[in-house]
């Protein structure tokens, strides 16, 4: 099983700040298969970026994914305050598996 | 726009099974074109991939939870089933059904329509 690690577990920003979001995978991803999420409390959560740097649907450009092997990013530019909420990291070259996923709060 | 829906017992007791129906509208699971997946969250963790069903009913589940799991689908209705067996407090968490496109024969492997969830308690 690939195992996910997420970093760091909280990051504390302001409103208009920049977020680096780290998910480092126990033995690379096949064909950069990662997505990224967020979850809000209390919902579902919502897919951002697949294939580590494509945008979803109705996705916002200050959403950007990057990284290949087993060490990927998520950068968000210009935080809005409906960004703050839990990020989960996705692989789905070997079955499917989550990371722990970083908590992103109001400084 | 799709829409899916779970329902199902709240409360399980434990080493009783669990079962949930997934309802689909706004579109055909006999479609082909999507693979049907359920996903759970415990209270204040992370998420895990329980697994998924093609309408023609082949399966791919997780393997920590295979010896316990059975995946159905009803075209009829319109729907997908869970089922687990001899659940115990591990298995208390919030479940939600999910889709993935079909892509170049397979499935996509990640998730742009969820349900919005449903809390099953494994307690007596």
């Amino acid at each position: 099983e690939i195992v996910l690690t997420q970093s760091p577990g909280t990051l504390s920003l302001s409103p208009g700040e920049r977020a680096t979001l780290s998910c480092r995978a126990s033995q690379s991803v096949t064909s950069s298969s990662l997505a990224w999420y967020r979850q809000k409390p209390g919902q579902a959560p919502r897919l951002l970026i697949y294939g580590a740097s494509s945008r979803a649907t109705d996705i916002p450009d200050r959403f950007s994914g990057s990284g290949s092997g087993t060490d990927f990013t998520l950068t968000i530019s210009g935080l809005e305050p409906e960004d703050f909420a839990v990020y989960y990291c996705q692989q789905y070259g070997s079955s499917r598996t989550f990371g722990q996923g970083t908590k992103l709060e109001i400084k | 726009q799709v829409r899916l829906q779970e329902s199902g017992p709240g409360l399980v007791k434990p080493s009783q099974t669990l079962s949930l129906t997934c309802t689909v509208s706004g579109g055909s699971i006999s479609s082909g074109d999507y693979y049907w997946n359920w996903l759970r969250q415990p209270p204040g963790k992370g998420l895990e991939w329980i697994g998924y069903i093609y309408y023609s009913g082949s399966t791919y589940y997780n393997p920590s939870l295979k010896s316990r799991l059975t995946l159905s689908v009803d075209t009829s209705k319109n729907q997908f089933s869970l089922r687990l067996t001899s659940v115990t407090a591990a298995d208390t968490a919030v479940y939600y059904c999910a889709r993935d496109r079909r892509l170049y024969y397979d499935s996509s492997g990640y998730y742009p329509d969820w349900g919005q969830g449903t809390l099953v308690t494994v307690s007596s």
